[in-house]
Order: structure tokens, then sequence, then C-alpha cells
């Protein structure tokens, strides 16, 4: 099974800042990596997939970057509506599919 | 755009079966793998297998044991079964599927229902 782990675990930004956040798969992924956003009490979001695209709807303000074992989701100009918890998850080697731990991204 | 409801009971016993259903809507069932993820309050996602129209499925190694997906294509449904379950198995569970037939990842999602085992 494909260990998925994210960093850091609880992020604290100012709005109109940027984040990023850091997954690392325990062995390579090829570029078989997407992103979720989950706000509390809802099913997460998918926001990327492919480790760079975009899916529908998606702001350009989130973008994914990286391939093998080493991804970033960056959030560019934070806004309120950001807050929330971002999953990494992994669909190279399955089953299972597998997600990351989470990173909480609070805005100041 | 494909919408999906899950329902079930809500407390379960321990040792006992847990059995949800997924309501499929604005999409062919026929179409899709059609899958369940479960989250324990707090915790993170934790992918519990899917399925397709035919009866091809796919489980977690970990669940393998305990799982049995199937698909009512009369009603546009899927479900799952999940039995002997302990207080482990308290979780949030969403049902899901992705854009493209046979995605990997997720596009739709239900709102998930969560079920609690308890005595």
């Amino acid at each position: 099974e494909i260990v998925m782990t994210q960093s850091p675990a609880t992020l604290s930004v100012s709005p109109g800042e940027g984040a990023s956040v850091s997954c690392r798969a325990s062995q390579s992924v090829s570029s078989n990596l997407a992103w979720y956003q989950q706000k509390p009490g809802q099913a997460p979001r998918l926001l990327i997939y492919g480790a760079s695209t975009r899916a529908t709807g998606i702001p350009a303000r989130f973008s994914g970057s990286g391939s093998g074992t080493d991804f970033t989701l960056t959030i560019s100009r934070l806004q309120s509506e950001d807050s929330a918890v971002y999953y990494c998850q992994q669909y190279n080697n399955w089953p299972p599919l597998t997600f990351g731990g989470g990173t909480k991204v609070e805005i100041k | 755009q494909v919408q999906l409801q899950e329902s079930g009971p809500g407390l379960v016993k321990p040792s006992e079966t847990l059995s949800l259903t997924c309501t499929v809507s604005g999409g062919s069932i026929t179409s899709y793998y059609w899958s369940w993820i479960r989250q324990p309050a707090g915790k993170g996602l934790e992918w519990i297998g899917r399925m397709y129209s035919s009866g091809s499925t796919n489980y977690n190694p970990s669940l393998k044991s305990r799982v049995t997906m199937s698909i009512d294509t009369s009603k546009n449904q899927f479900s799952l079964k999940l039995n002997s379950v302990t207080a482990a198995d308290t979780a949030v569970y969403y049902c899901a599927t992705g854009r493209i037939w046979s995605s990997l990842y997720y596009d739709y999602w239900g709102q998930g229902t969560l079920v609690t085992v308890t005595s």
C-alpha cells in the first residue's frame, strides 16, 4: 500500500497571501495524484487531478505541481473561503486508493 | 450532472452488518464505476472499494473480507454491506464517482451519511 504523507498538518495564512501544501508518496505514483478541498460538514471537492490539471470550475489560483513522490498544492491570493482541509490522493498503485492525512489551512 | 444520495441506518450494533445505499440521479448507473469512501470523525479519508455495473469489484484489502458491493440497475442504486462491524467502523460514509467512466479520482460525491456502531 502506498502511504501518502502531507505537511504541514496546519497552515495559518493571511488573506491575500499564498500557501503551499506538500504531499509525499512512499513510492513513485507518476503523475497520478489528485487534490481535494473539504470544508466542515461537506464532502470533499476535487481540485486537481493528474498532479496539475484543474478540475472543472476550479479557480486558477489553485495549482498543482510535482511528479514521482513529491507534490505541491499551491493556493495563491488566499481568500476566506479557502479555509478548509486539503487532501492528496494517489491512484497509481491500487487497490487500495490512498489519501494523505490532510492539511488544515486557516485564514488569519 | 451526476448527483448522489446515501441512505441507510445511522446506528448499527457491534458484530452486525452495516448496509448503505447510494441513489444515482443525472446519469446512468451503467456508465460509471461507483465507489464508497469513509471518514471517521476528525480523521482522514479511507477508500473502501468500487464496482461497475458488470459486477466487477475492487476492494480495499484491509476490508475485503467484510465488504460486499452490489448494483441495482433498475433502481439506479448501488449498495455497500460491511459485516462484523466494530466501533472502528464508525464514520461518515460517502458514495462517489468520477466524471470519466473509469476514473480513479472523484468529481462527484454524496453528502455523506454518519454511521455509528454502538450497542
